[in-house]
């Protein structure tokens, strides 16, 4: 039973390189969702998608782009890294009910020097 | 504005040693409030969801409770293996936003 797969595990970029941060869910579920937890800054949203073919901007969406490439995958894009986005990004998923909870990923530790 | 806080940041304890985490709340409209346990690495596991005042969910050794401005996780004679950080989150119907807390960094001693 996988939940929430991310890949990749590690990450090091360099200032102006982009990459694509994946994420599939295996649950059936319509919402998925990217955060970032810096230290002292607890989870942020950066974006989110309510069902297959939508997306929405979180609290934090600068300097990020997503795809919901279809049901299953939602994948997060740096176009231009940044030392500032430096983090470990998280996707979530859940049930489209308001009040069920979210489902992790372990998460991508991305470096950017 | 919607707001949610733990306390405390950090606790260490003794094994066997009972205790309790707080996570206060300022939400427009509360449509839940649900609390994860975080290991070094890892991404947060979902442990319980409490939705109305007076409710009360337990697994092991591990006790939350809800009241109309905060939630208690209470942990019963803690083992080191309950050693992990605890997040507390809560949903706001009004905003539909999810709001987490900061956390509290749980370490029990053997």
């Amino acid at each position: 039973n996988a939940g929430v797969t991310q890949t990749p595990k590690f990450q090091v970029l360099k200032t102006g390189q982009s990459m694509t941060l994946q994420c599939a869910q295996d649950m059936n579920h319509n919402s998925m969702y990217w955060y970032r937890q810096d230290p002292g800054m607890g989870l942020r949203l950066i974006y989110y998608s309510a069902s297959e073919g939508t997306t929405d901007k979180g609290e934090v969406p600068n300097g990020y782009n997503v795809s919901r490439l279809n049901k299953r995958e939602f994948s997060l894009r740096l176009e231009s890294a940044a030392p500032s986005q430096t983090s470990v990004y998280f996707c979530a998923s859940r049930w489209d009910a308001y009040n069920s909870p979210l489902h992790f990923g372990n998460g991508t530790r991305l470096t950017v020097t | 504005e919607d707001q949610v806080t733990q306390s405390p940041e950090a606790l260490r304890l003794q094994e066997g040693e009972s205790s309790s985490l707080n996570c206060s709340y300022t939400v427009s409209g509360l449509r839940g409030l649900f609390w994860y346990r975080q290991d070094p690495g890892k991404g947060p596991e979902f442990l319980f969801t409490l939705y109305s005042a007076g409710e009360e969910k337990e697994k092991e050794r591990l006790k939350a409770t809800l009241t109309k401005k905060e939630s208690f996780l209470h942990i019963t004679a803690p083992k080191p293996e309950d050693s992990a950080t605890y997040l507390c989150a809560v949903y706001s119907g009004n905003t539909g936003k999810l709001i987490f807390g900061q956390g509290t960094t749980l370490q029990v001693k053997p």
